[in-house]
């Protein structure tokens, strides 16, 4: 267990819907990290953010955001969803951001159909 | 641009047999290298890493890789695989300095025969 949460575990939806996806990192993780896995882009990181401010952007849709609320906790909001974004999403914490070892939650399953 | 390849989608060993899996990644500096594990159903556990230092890393479960500067390369070692070894592994690369956004190759699957 990384003491990394994620909910929900699973989510099945239908395209043009929106969904909300929430992370709680490890005690004293000031860093969220998240990540979408698909079959066919792999592990792909979308975006870092840091004591409540985005640090870093990676491929991140613009129908896709963010946020990292005062008690660390952070949510990726999905919206005008489509086929392709059926994928794992996973979320990480660190303490910092530069180059620490990040630690995963166990990732919620989006099914859209 | 930094990259990572994982050049052997599927690796296939005997339990108790040595196991090397292959790392090349794409960076003009000395970047940060990982190697994370993840089994079925879960997300990804850190085995080991390298920022600097001794090019031969241990990590956990046994594992160990050794960074080659002039093969641009990251293997992952283990003298003896156990079953409970088999798992999907990703290789990752992270810039040094500055706001750290790792590349994941797109891992290397490890099946393990009894």
């Amino acid at each position: 267990d990384s003491g990394v949460t994620q909910t929900p575990k699973h989510l099945i939806t239908a395209t043009g819907q929106r969904v909300t996806l929430r992370c709680s990192p490890r005690s004293g993780d000031l860093s969220v990290y998240w990540y979408q896995q698909s079959l066919d882009q792999g592990l792909q990181f979308l975006i870092q953010y840091y004591n409540g401010e985005e640090r870093a952007k990676g491929n991140i849709l613009e129908r896709f955001s963010a946020q990292q609320f005062p008690d660390l906790h952070s949510e990726l909001n999905l919206s005008s969803l489509e086929l392709g974004d059926s994928a794992l999403y996973f979320c990480a914490s660190s303490v910092g951001g530069v180059g620490e070892t990040q630690y995963f939650g166990p990732g919620t399953r989006l099914l859209v159909l | 641009a930094q990259s990572v390849t994982q050049p052997d989608i599927h690796i296939t060993v005997s339990e108790g047999a040595s196991l090397e899996l292959r790392c090349n990644y794409s960076y003009g500096a000395t970047p940060y290298l990982f190697w994370y594990v993840q089994s079925p159903g879960q997300g990804l556990q850190l085995l080991l890493k390298y920022f600097s230092g001794d090019t031969l890393v241990q990590g956990i479960k046994g594992f160990e890789a050794e960074f080659k500067r002039s093969q641009s390369s990251f293997n992952l070692r283990k003298p003896s695989v156990h079953w409970s070894d088999a798992a999907e592994y990703f290789c990752a690369v992270g810039a040094a300095g500055g706001s750290y956004i790792p590349t994941f190759g797109r891992g290397t699957s490890l099946i393990v025969h009894p």
